[in-house]
Parts: C-alpha cells; structure tokens; sequence
C-alpha cells in the first residue's frame, strides 16, 4: 500500500550474523508494529511502537529488539540471526491504534 | 493469554458456491478486524466490528460479530476467483495502542 515501504525485499543471511529490517512510512501514524509470519502459526507480533523512542513487547520478542528514532522509520534488529528466525517479516501502521492496520510489503528473510 | 481459534484452516469451493470461515474465543473480543492475504501478498484490512451482534456488508461479503463478542464469521456469496487467498480475524485486544492478535487463517481456493 502507498505510505509503507520495507526494506530490504529478500534477505539471506548467516547464524550469528546482525540482521536489521527497515519500515519507513509517509503516513505520520503514530503506531508501528513488526509481525512475523509463519506457515502453521499465522501473524505473530514481535514489538510495537507507540511513539518516537516509546517501544514494547510483542508475543515473540526474543531475539529481537526495535528502535524509533523518528515517526517514520522503525527498525527492527536481529542481534544475533538463528534459522529459528527464518521468516516472513511484516510491518504494519495504524493512525489510532483503534484502526485497521496497513501491512507493509514484507521481507522474506532467510538464516542459512 | 488471548487466543483467536478461526476455522476451517482450509477451504476449496467451486466458483459460484458460497464460503464462511469462523472465528471463536474462549473470552469476549474486543474489536474483531478482517484481512484478506493474496497469495504472496501482504494483508489487506477489510472491516471492522465492535458492535454486539454488528452485521456489515461489502458487496458479496457479508460480516458478523456474535451476540456474546465470542465469535465473528465472514460469508462469501458466490465466490469468484478473484476471492481466492487467505482470510484472517484479528481481535484488537490492546485498546487504543493497538496489538492484534490473529487468527490463523483460512485458506481459500476457488475452483472456476
């Protein structure tokens, strides 16, 4: 959809290497998620954003940690890739939090 | 914590036949929303019920949100092609911060 834009597209990587994942939104909404999707489990939310700098947990937080340091851009960082992380990742915003959400395009990441 | 059980995981119909996947909690839902998923797409926000006992229409979709906000179903009239993918409930459980949690999915496959 227009106003979100993940990057990268695809993404191989090696076990044990950082990985970061890039939302970036035109919108000015306030809120930001990561969700990850996996085949037998559905979305799953990995951390939230509220605001610039104010961040929580998801369901499925180990392992990842996120950052917003403008309304636009929240980050989303594997520390250390494991193949357990071999997912599809989805970031999602919403204007009030009470609203629909609306899906980036999502990055396919692959832990080799 | 909150579970969404939405079924059947999997459904194939022949065109023109009609289709209804159906979302249950142990617990009330909140707001229950809708998606939609293409094959290799990202979710699409369809509707959103808060209502007990709220019907909505978009054209041959019809949306229910039960008496008891415990369920909530998506009736399909007719299917077409174009209706294949994979549709989601989500209850928005985090109030005005957001936080869906989703069903896993039913799988839609429309043969013409």
């Amino acid at each position: 959809d227009a106003g979100i834009t993940q990057s990268p597209r695809h993404k191989v990587t090696e076990t044990g290497t950082p990985v970061t994942l890039r939302c970036h939104q035109t919108e000015n909404h306030r809120y930001m998620y990561w969700y990850r999707q996996d085949p037998g489990h559905g979305l799953r939310l990995i951390h939230y954003s509220y605001g610039v700098k104010d961040t929580d947990k998801g369901e499925v937080s180990d392992g990842y940690s996120v950052s917003r340091s403008k309304t636009e851009d929240f980050l989303l960082t594997l520390e250390s890739a494991t193949s357990s992380q071999t997912s599809v990742y989805f970031c999602a915003i919403s204007g009030t939090g009470l609203s629909g959400y609306t899906f980036g395009s999502g990055t396919r990441l692959t832990v080799v | 914590g909150q579970q969404v059980m939405q079924i059947p995981q999997y459904q194939h119909v022949q065109e023109g036949e009609d289709f209804t996947t159906y979302c249950n909690s142990s617990t009330t839902l909140s707001n229950i929303q809708w998606y939609k998923q293409r094959p290799g797409g990202h979710p699409v926000f369809l509707i959103q019920l808060v209502k007990s006992g709220e019907v909505k229409k978009q054209k041959r979709l019809t949306f229910q949100f039960g008496e008891a906000k415990k369920n909530s179903s998506l009736h399909i009239t007719a299917t077409q092609t174009t209706d294949v993918g994979t549709y989601f409930c989500a209850d928005n459980y985090g109030g005005s911060q957001g936080n869906l949690i989703f069903g896993k999915g039913t799988k839609l496959s429309v043969k013409p």
